[in-house]
């Protein structure tokens, strides 16, 4: 069974800087089944990276993925207020599907 | 609008069961797989089940398995969750979701606004 681990847990950040957060897998995964998904307070998450690197319908462009085999990163090239949220990475592999425990991105 | 509403969700005592539904709109829902997602208070997302698009292939997380079936009714648009031997640990909000490309498992990218579902004596 493949464990995703994220870190840091929290990141705390300013507006206008860059935050990188990472996944970890405990093997090497299929990279067409990585995703990314944003939750803020009270709202159900919403898809913003599939296969790895591709943006969802609507993901603004600050918003980057990238990574292979066991390594994965979600990128966010410079923070706007409504990016203060919890980011989650998910993968598909023998019939399951795994969601890490989460990286919260906070204001500093 | 592409839109999932969740229903059936409420407090049963723990060994009870419950059937959720998710109503969907907007979409060819006979095109694409769904899910199910938990998240209890406080927590994390956890995969609960998915079905694929003609109800062909299923899958359940371990925690799940043997007490809860999902199902499909593709003329109704609707998607369910048969929930029995609940536990206290199957307290949780739950999300109804679709994949974002047919029956690939590239991604969740519609959710409803969840049914929450609490277990206690």
């Amino acid at each position: 069974e493949i464990v995703l681990t994220q870190s840091p847990g929290t990141l705390s950040l300013s507006p206008g800087e860059r935050a990188t957060l990472s996944c970890r897998a405990s093997q090497s995964v299929s990279s067409s089944y990585l995703a990314w998904y944003q939750q803020k307070p009270g709202q159900a998450p919403s898809l913003l990276i599939h296969t790895v690197s591709n943006r969802a319908a609507g993901t603004p462009d600050r918003f980057s993925g990238s990574g292979s085999g066991t390594d994965f990163t979600l990128t966010i090239s410079g923070l706007e207020p409504e990016d203060f949220a919890v980011y989650y990475c998910q993968h598909y592999g023998s019939s399951r599907f795994t969601f890490g425990p989460g990286t919260k991105v906070d204001i500093k | 609008e592409v839109q999932l509403v969740e229903s059936g969700g409420g407090l049963v005592q723990p060994g009870g069961s419950l059937r959720l539904s998710c109503a969907a709109s907007g979409f060819t829902f006979t095109s694409y797989a769904m899910y199910w997602v938990r998240q209890a208070p406080g927590k994390g997302l956890e995969w609960v089940s998915y079905i694929s698009s003609s109800s062909w292939t299923i899958h359940y997380a371990d925690s799940v398995k043997g007490r809860f079936t999902i199902s499909r009714d593709n003329a109704k648009k609707s998607l369910y969750l048969q929930m029995n031997s609940l536990r206290d640990e199957d307290t949780a909000v739950y999300y109804c979701t679709k994949e974002y490309y047919y029956d690939s498992p590239y991604g969740m990218d519609v959710w409803g606004q969840g049914t929450t579902v609490t277990v206690s004596s």
